[in-house]
């Protein structure tokens, strides 16, 4: 079984200042690892993968995130945040088809 | 490109009513998901299906059904309608992954009350 843990389910930052959500997981079995952001009134995108081939991986936006298995954890970050990055992002766990685990989710706030 | 697209939008129903949610998917998706998604809790897979006329269980499945007769369409029925079936319901597709490395391409939503 996998499971996913969002730390903070709310992050406020200011405009142009570093956004960092955190993400840990647990799996029995070496996972593959997403971010999904969503804007209100929408469904989930994906903003990036981890598939095994870099631990680093950029996404869309300017976001990125680095796998460190040590730590069993998928932190996503972003140098300098715009107001339009406001929304709810989601971590994600796959392991197999039907075996996706989401993460509760974590609302950023963006203050001008 | 449509991608994944649900019909309807919003529906309101009185308990125990009956109704059924339609997703279609363009991309030639062979697997396809329905979530539930409540406030605080991420979302929550009630059935997929990996392939044309067959679907499986997920996390919370009990007072859903599913159909897969074509492989663009799924559809999500509640045959009795009851309040803790208030949700906003998403429709997934992707492409194989028996190793769950294909990211899943999601549906704008829709949103159920049932009263």
């Amino acid at each position: 079984a996998q499971s996913v843990t969002q730390l903070g389910s709310h992050v406020s930052v200011s405009e142009g200042a570093l956004v960092l959500l955190r993400c840990n997981y647990s799996s029995s079995v070496p996972p593959y690892l997403f971010w999904y952001v969503q804007y209100p009134n929408q469904g989930l995108q994906l903003l990036l993968k981890y598939t095994s081939a870099a631990t680093l991986v950029k996404g869309i936006n300017g976001f990125e995130a680095e796998f460190k298995k040590s730590e069993t954890s998928f932190h996503l970050t972003k140098p300098s945040a715009h107001m339009s990055d406001a929304a709810e992002y989601f971590c994600a766990v796959s392991v197999g088809a039907g075996k996706s685990t989401f993460g509760d989710g974590t609302t950023l706030t963006v203050k001008p | 490109n449509a991608g994944v697209t649900q019909t309807p939008k919003f529906r309101v129903l009185k308990t125990g009513q009956s109704m059924t949610l339609l997703c279609a998917q363009d991309m030639n998706h062979e697997y396809m998901y329905w979530y539930r998604q409540d406030p605080g809790m991420g979302l929550r897979l009630i059935h997929y299906s990996v392939g044309e006329g067959t679907t499986a269980k997920g996390e919370v499945p009990d007072g859903y059904n599913v159909s897969r007769l074509k492989k663009q369409n799924f559809l999500l029925g509640l045959e009795s309608a009851a309040p803790s079936q208030t949700s906003v319901y998403f429709c997934a597709s992707s492409y194989s992954t028996t190793d769950g490395r294909q990211p899943q391409h999601f549906g704008d939503g829709t949103r159920l009350s049932i009263l």
